[in-house]
């Protein structure tokens, strides 16, 4: 079964850092997704992508935050200057239609902020 | 703005045995999608089943099944022949109309043998 893969499976970074979480979306899906789950919290959405632009993001998803497609497969979140608070597990997913089908995630990437 | 709410944070069932976990929400939409999403201690999100809202039908995936009651905004999946590979978190999730996930905090199932 076709599965969205994510890299690093962990991540430890100085605060102040950048740091890249990678996305390998499924092949044929059109629309991507990050969320993020603080420890012991509820899954947060933070953005949505479609035909190379941003369709959505939350309120969490501030300057510091910016994604990209670079190459057709790859779907990448950068976080400029790390904070502490970004300590959390990012989820990546992908769908071939709008969410109504629901999603298929990734394992998500553990990032703590040292 | 989309809330979902999951008011059991942990439960246990017997293995073989079956249990319900309650999820309600609310929503300004007519048409919308609800989902329940497991999280196994490899932390993955998978998807357990969907809900089209327009339909009233409740949906079935072999031994997961949802109680959904659209006019009290209430969407609780039964896990039937419980096994110990179903314990982990729990998740309900509403489709808003822009296309982001909303989730309730969770309910961590426990499975005894």
């Amino acid at each position: 079964e076709p599965e969205v893969t994510q890299t690093p499976s962990h991540q430890v970074t100085q605060m102040g850092q950048e740091v890249i979480l990678r996305c390998v979306p499924i092949s044929n899906h059109l629309y991507f997704y990050w969320y993020r789950q603080i420890l012991g919290q509820k899954v947060e959405f933070l953005v949505s992508f479609y035909n190379n632009e941003i369709s959505e993001k939350s309120e969490i998803f501030d300057d510091q935050f910016s994604v990209e497609r670079p190459d057709g497969s790859n779907f990448t979140l950068k976080i400029r200057s790390t904070k502490l608070e970004d300590s959390a597990m990012y989820f990546c997913a992908s769908s071939y239609r709008q969410g109504s089908y629901g999603y298929t995630f990734g394992s998500g990437t553990r990032l703590t902020v040292v | 703005a989309q809330t979902v709410t999951q008011s059991q944070p942990e439960m246990s069932v017997q293995e073989a045995e079956t249990v319900t976990l309650s999820c309600t929400y609310d929503t300004s939409e007519s048409d919308y999608y609800l989902f329940w999403y497991k999280q196994p201690p490899s932390r993955q999100m998978i998807l357990v089943i969907r809900q089209e809202a327009y339909k009233q039908q409740n949906a079935t995936e072999n031994r997961f099944s949802v109680n959904f009651q659209k006019a009290a905004k209430s969407f609780s999946l039964k896990i039937s022949d419980s096994q110990l590979g179903d314990a982990a978190m729990y998740f309900c999730a509403c489709l808003d109309n822009t296309d982001k996930l909303i989730f309730g905090t969770g309910t961590r199932l426990q499975v005894f043998p």
